[in-house]
């Protein structure tokens, strides 16, 4: 399977700044999804990020707050937009690697606000 | 829409001993897929075991064993000879086969008694 780098592990940021998380993955793919995370809570499912269009974002998720860039096949970027304590959970990248393939996830990124 | 229900919020099982997970979904799509996700502390989402819908055998991946029941919307999944490793959150996940698309179920967290 797919080897799939998200960067950063963790970080800890202040309330109403920004913070980009990047996902890099070793082979082409044909899709690349983000997912939040909250604490003791399931995962939820942001958008699909689509190469070279805008993303499809899930309702309850808009692009002012989660805008996502997927420049080519191996690469995305979520980017979480002023932040608040609320905004604290695990956000995760997953990647398929073609048709009736399961997904593949990124070891996550594990962000809290002040 | 899909939506994944796990009523078990916590399990124990002893070590070398089985335990079952339930799993109940609903969904109007015809062709789905069917996933049993492990995440440990380390908070990677590892995948177990896949099945896809239109297949009535079980799926099974070493000590890892699914009963599947299509029309009772039912997919538990069986955990032979536990051992320390396999504790962790265990997540049941449908994914629709038209846009991939997952939907979690809150998931059941599996204690593991040397």
């Amino acid at each position: 399977s797919a080897v799939i780098s998200q960067k950063p592990s963790r970080d800890i940021c202040q309330r109403g700044t920004s913070l980009t998380i990047q996902c890099q993955v070793d082979s082409q793919v044909t899709m690349m999804f983000w997912y939040r995370q909250q604490p003791g809570q399931s995962l939820t499912l942001i958008a699909t990020a689509n190469q070279g269009s805008e993303a499809t974002y899930e309702s309850g998720f808009v692009i002012d707050k989660f805008p996502i860039s997927r420049p080519n096949l191996t690469f995305s970027t979520l980017t979480v937009s002023n932040m608040s304590p609320e905004d604290s959970s695990i956000y995760l990248c997953s990647v398929l690697t073609g048709d009736n393939q399961p997904q593949h996830f990124g070891d996550g990124t594990r962000l809290s606000i002040l | 829409a899909q939506t994944v229900t796990q009523s078990q919020p916590e399990m124990s099982v002893q070590e070398a001993e089985t335990v079952t997970l339930s799993c109940t979904y609903d969904t109007s799509e015809s062709d789905y897929y069917l996933f049993w996700y492990k995440q440990p502390p380390s908070r990677q989402m590892i995948l177990v075991i896949r099945q896809e819908a239109y297949k009535q055998q079980n799926a099974t991946e070493n000590r890892f064993s699914v009963n599947f029941q299509k029309a009772a919307k039912s997919f538990s999944l069986k955990i032979s000879d536990s051992q320390l490793g396999d504790a962790a959150m265990y997540f049941c996940a449908a994914q629709r086969s038209n846009d991939y698309k997952l939907s979690f179920g809150a998931g059941t967290t599996v204690t593991v008694r040397a």
